[in-house]
Parts: C-alpha cells; sequence; structure tokens
C-alpha cells in the first residue's frame, strides 16, 4: 500500500478565488489521479497526474478550471479556479501501487471544500 | 460505455450475513474492484476479483461471475462498525488505468 497525505484537509473559499490542494505519497509512484466527490454521489475523475508532461483530463474537466501538476513521483497539487458553489465537493488524489495481483489504487484522505 | 448498477441503500442487523449485488457493462474485463467508503473518509480498498469464482478475506468475501457481468460483496458476522458505502469499481476501458466506479451502495447496520 501507500501513506498518502492531502492539504487541506478542509476549506471554505469565497466564490471567484482559487484553491490549491497538495498531494504527498510516502514512496514513488508512477500513476496519480484526481478524483472530485460531490455530495451523495460516488467519484468522478477530473485527471489523470502526469509527471514531466501535461495532465490528462476526462470529459467535462478542462486544464483552464483544474490546473494540475506533478513535479515530481511523489507530489502532486490540484487548483480548482474561480470558485463557484457548484465545485463545493471532495477532492481526493489516489495513487497506484503494483501488487501480486493487480495494480491497486490507494487514496488520500480527501479535502471537503465550501464555497460561499 | 461503462456502466455500474448497485442498489442505493441496504439496511441490516447486527451479527447478520448481507449481500450487495454489482452489475457492470464494460468492454475488454480488468477485473473490479470494491471498496468501502465511511463517511467524511476516503474508501479504502477491500477486494479484486479478476476470475470467477469466491475470492474469502476474513468476514467479507467477493464474487464475480464474468458471463453474467455480475459481482457481489459478502458481509458475514455484521458489526456496526460496518455501516459505510461499498463502491463497486472496474478499470476504465479507454486503457487509461484509472477507475470507473458505481454509485456506491450505503449499507446502515441496526442492532
Amino acid at each position: 500500500s501507500a501513506v498518502i497525505s492531502q492539504k487541506p484537509s478542509r476549506d471554505i473559499c469565497q466564490r471567484g478565488t482559487s484553491l490549491t490542494i497538495q498531494c504527498q505519497v510516502d514512496s514513488q509512484v508512477t500513476m496519480m489521479f484526481w478524483y472530485r466527490q460531490q455530495p451523495g454521489q460516488s467519484l468522478t475523475l477530473i485527471a489523470t497526474a502526469n509527471q514531466g508532461s501535461e495532465a490528462t483530463y476526462e470529459s467535462g474537466f478542462v486544464i483552464d478550471k483544474f490546473p494540475i501538476s506533478r513535479p515530481n513521483l511523489t507530489f502532486s497539487t490540484l487548483t480548482v479556479s474561480n470558485l463557484s458553489p457548484e465545485d463545493s465537493s471532495i477532492y481526493l488524489c489516489s495513487v497506484e501501487v503494483e501488487g501480486a495481483a493487480t495494480d491497486t489504487q490507494y487514496f488520500g484522505p480527501g479535502t471537503r471544500l465550501t464555497v460561499l | 460505455g461503462q456502466n455500474i448498477d448497485q442498489p442505493t441503500e441496504m439496511t441490516a442487523t447486527e451479527g447478520a450475513i448481507v449481500q450487495i449485488n454489482c452489475t457492470y457493462q464494460t468492454s475488454g474485463f480488468n477485473g473490479l474492484f470494491w471498496y468501502q467508503q465511511h463517511a467524511g473518509e476516503a474508501p479504502t480498498f477491500l477486494s479484486y476479483n479478476v476470475l470467477d469464482g469466491l475470492e474469502e478475506k476474513g468476514r467479507f468475501s467477493s464474487f464475480l461471475s464474468r458471463s453474467k457481468g455480475y459481482s457481489y460483496l459478502l458481509l458475514k458476522e455484521l458489526q456496526m462498525k460496518d455501516s459505510a458505502s461499498y463502491l463497486c469499481a472496474v478499470p476504465d476501458q479507454t486503457g487509461a488505468n484509472n477507475l470507473f466506479f458505481g454509485t456506491g451502495t450505503r449499507l446502515t447496520v441496526i442492532p
């Protein structure tokens, strides 16, 4: 497995501002992902954070709104820009760890964002 | 496209057995994952099935039938702490390594 930390754990932000979320893992991993979980919903993938190149975004998510950095194999940031109340959600990073049977994703504790 | 169906909510009694079903549609099957998520916490990995049959891991077991596109998670000797959401997920069919999640089943264990 992997130990993953996220900062901040929660934040309350004003509309129009931005929030940057940090994700740190205790070992080098190739694959890191950012998910969003809206209230009462399951997880939706935002993007795959690629080390050394631009992130790969899923349909409905764009770089201008969700810029991502991945400077090395243990760290990534997700910025949620120009915040609106609809961005209130939990944001989770995950990493993929090689296993005997399969590669498994492990999740960080999440960042709970409330936009006023 | 991909699709996963799970019941939205279930209630079961402490000490009992509960089965949470998941049906999926995906091309190029590469296994199925179950995660547990307590309220306000991150999902935690429970099990992975890629071959047909039952995988037992303590009080939790997971079953897969590839021909039927069906899996279930079986929880025995239910405890109050098992109250959580249980998420069924399959690898994304685009070939990336990310997961496609179902909406999850919220299980409530009552005394």
